[in-house]
């Protein structure tokens, strides 16, 4: 069955950075885009990007462009997103999706997710 | 920015039928998406394009567009559908989300 796995929670200081890791299961890695969405304590959904690990093309939210980085290492199915410049308002889970298929990203939707990394930015 | 409003919560008794609305200018002209999440769980797919059913996804959720609103009916809702509902469209290449229905059966 497809499978997300991300990495564990982790605590950064402001100004710091956070690297994400999202390892897929399940199916050929490279068939399906990867989105990153986020979620603050207590708040809704917010896309962040997606990449497309085949080729690596990425497209970023206006709101982390300079700030986020999302990658991958097809050897090892994983996809990752790093985010920069870390400030409380960071503090969030982060989840790793996979698309639906659709050639276009902007057209997709995100049919399995991983369960979240929990990102906390504290002084 | 493009702004997708979904009422903050909506009440419905056991057995009885849930609607969910999600509005948005032209809202019509694109595919609308729906996710449910459950307290400390990651979202789950529930509709696409507009109002097809992911396998494994219950006969009683429906979704359906009309200009400038899309729907999610829970038709028969039981108390395990409980959950915050997003629905999610793209803009100018970016995904917006709305900012979520609380559903709550009793």
């Amino acid at each position: 069955q497809v499978q997300l796995v991300q990495s564990g929670a982790e605590v950064q200081k402001p100004g710091a950075s956070v690297k994400v890791s999202c390892k897929t299961s399940g199916y050929t890695f490279t068939s399906r885009d990867i989105f990153w969405v986020r979620q603050a304590p207590g708040q809704g959904l917010e896309w962040m990007g997606w990449m497309n690990p085949n080729g690596g093309d990425t497209a970023y939210a206006q709101k982390f462009q300079g700030r986020v980085t999302m990658t991958r290492d097809t050897s090892k199915s994983t996809a990752y997103m790093e985010l920069r410049s870390l400030t409380h308002d960071d503090t969030a889970i982060y989840y790793c999706a996979r698309g639906g298929g659709i050639v276009v990203p902007a057209h997709n939707w995100f049919d399995s997710w991983g369960r979240g990394t929990l990102v906390t930015v504290s002084s | 920015s493009y702004e997708l409003t979904q009422p903050p919560s909506v009440s419905v008794s056991p057995g009885q039928t849930a609607t969910i609305s999600c509005s948005g200018d032209r809202l019509g002209s694109r595919f609308v998406f729906w996710y449910q999440q459950k307290p400390g769980q990651s979202p789950l797919l529930v509709i696409y394009q507009d109002d097809k059913r992911p396998s494994g996804i219950p006969e009683r959720f429906s979704g359906s567009t009309s200009v400038n609103t899309g729907t999610l009916t829970i038709s028969g809702t039981q108390a395990m559908d409980e959950a915050e509902y997003y629905c999610q469209a793209w803009d100018s290449g970016s995904a917006v989300f709305g900012g979520g229905t609380k559903l709550t059966v009793l």
